[in-house]
C-alpha cells in the first residue's frame, strides 16, 4: 500500500517561478527521497534527507523534513521547462531493508 | 555511476502467454532488488522484494502464482507476468540495492503491453 500521499497533484507554473510540493506520510521512517520521473521513463534520484535532518539543499533544490508532522516539501527555484516532469517522494522505514514506499506524486507542468 | 538495465525495454505479448523481464546490476552486487509496478498517470506501488537465494516477499495483494520472482544471482532478478491479461499491462520498474553500500538504483523500466 502507498505510504503517504502528495499535494498538490498537478501544478502549473510560469518559467522562473518557485514550485513547492508536499509529501505526508504515516510511519516512522529512516529517511525520506524525492525522485523525479519524466513521461514514459525511469526514476532519477534528487535528494535524500534523513529523519534526523530538518533540511537539506542540492543545487536549486530545497527539501524540508518534519517528522512531527510526517511530512515533507520539495521546493525548486526559479523553475526551467524542462523540469517539467512528475515528482515522487519515497520513505524508507527501519528494518525493512531498504524497501520505498511512493507517494501519489505531483505532476508538474512549467511553462516557458 | 551504478547502472541498472532492464530488458527488454518494451514488450507486446498475446493474452494468455507468459513474459519474463530481466532486471541485472550491471557493476555491483544486489543481494535485494525490488520490483514496482506503475499505471499510467499513477504512483509506484511494491509488488515485491526480491532476495538473492531465497523466496521473493511479495505485497499484500500481489499474486505470487502470477508474477514469478527469481534472483538465482547476485546480478539478476527475473520477472516473469503468467498467462498476462490486458489488465496486467503496465510499467514495471525495479531497483537493486548494492549490497556494500546499501545505496538503491533503479532501472529505467519496462513497458508491458498485453493485447
Amino acid at each position: 500500500s502507498q505510504q503517504g500521499e502528495e499535494d498538490p497533484q498537478a501544478l502549473s507554473i510560469q518559467e522562473g517561478e518557485n514550485a513547492t510540493m508536499n509529501c505526508s506520510y504515516k510511519t516512522s521512517i529512516n529517511n525520506l527521497q524525492w525522485y523525479r520521473q519524466n513521461s514514459g521513463r525511469g526514476l532519477v534520484h534528487l535528494i535524500l534527507i534523513r529523519s534526523n535532518e530538518r533540511e537539506k539543499h542540492s543545487g536549486r533544490l530545497r527539501v524540508t523534513l518534519d517528522t512531527s508532522k510526517k511530512s515533507s516539501s520539495l521546493l525548486i527555484t526559479a523553475s526551467r521547462a524542462a523540469d517539467t516532469a512528475s515528482y515522487f517522494c519515497a520513505t524508507v522505514a527501519y528494518n525493512q531493508g531498504g524497501k520505498l514506499i511512493f507517494g501519489q506524486g505531483t505532476e508538474l507542468s512549467v511553462k516557458p | 555511476g551504478a547502472v541498472v538495465s532492464q530488458h527488454p525495454s518494451r514488450v507486446i505479448c498475446k493474452s494468455g502467454t507468459s513474459v519474463k523481464i530481466e532486471c541485472r546490476s550491471l557493476d555491483f552486487q544486489a543481494t535485494t532488488m525490488f520490483w514496482y509496478r506503475q499505471f499510467p498517470k499513477q504512483s509506484l506501488m511494491l509488488m515485491a522484494t526480491s532476495n538473492e537465494g531465497s523466496k521473493a516477499t511479495y505485497e499484500q495483494g500481489v499474486e505470487k502464482d502470477k508474477f514469478l520472482i527469481n534472483h538465482a544471482s547476485l546480478t539478476l532478478s527475473t520477472l516473469t507476468v503468467t498467462s498476462a491479461h490486458p489488465e496486467d499491462s503496465s510499467f514495471y520498474i525495479c531497483s537493486a540495492v548494492d549490497r556494500y553500500s546499501y545505496e538503491q538504483y533503479f532501472g529505467p523500466g519496462t513497458r508491458l503491453t498485453v493485447t
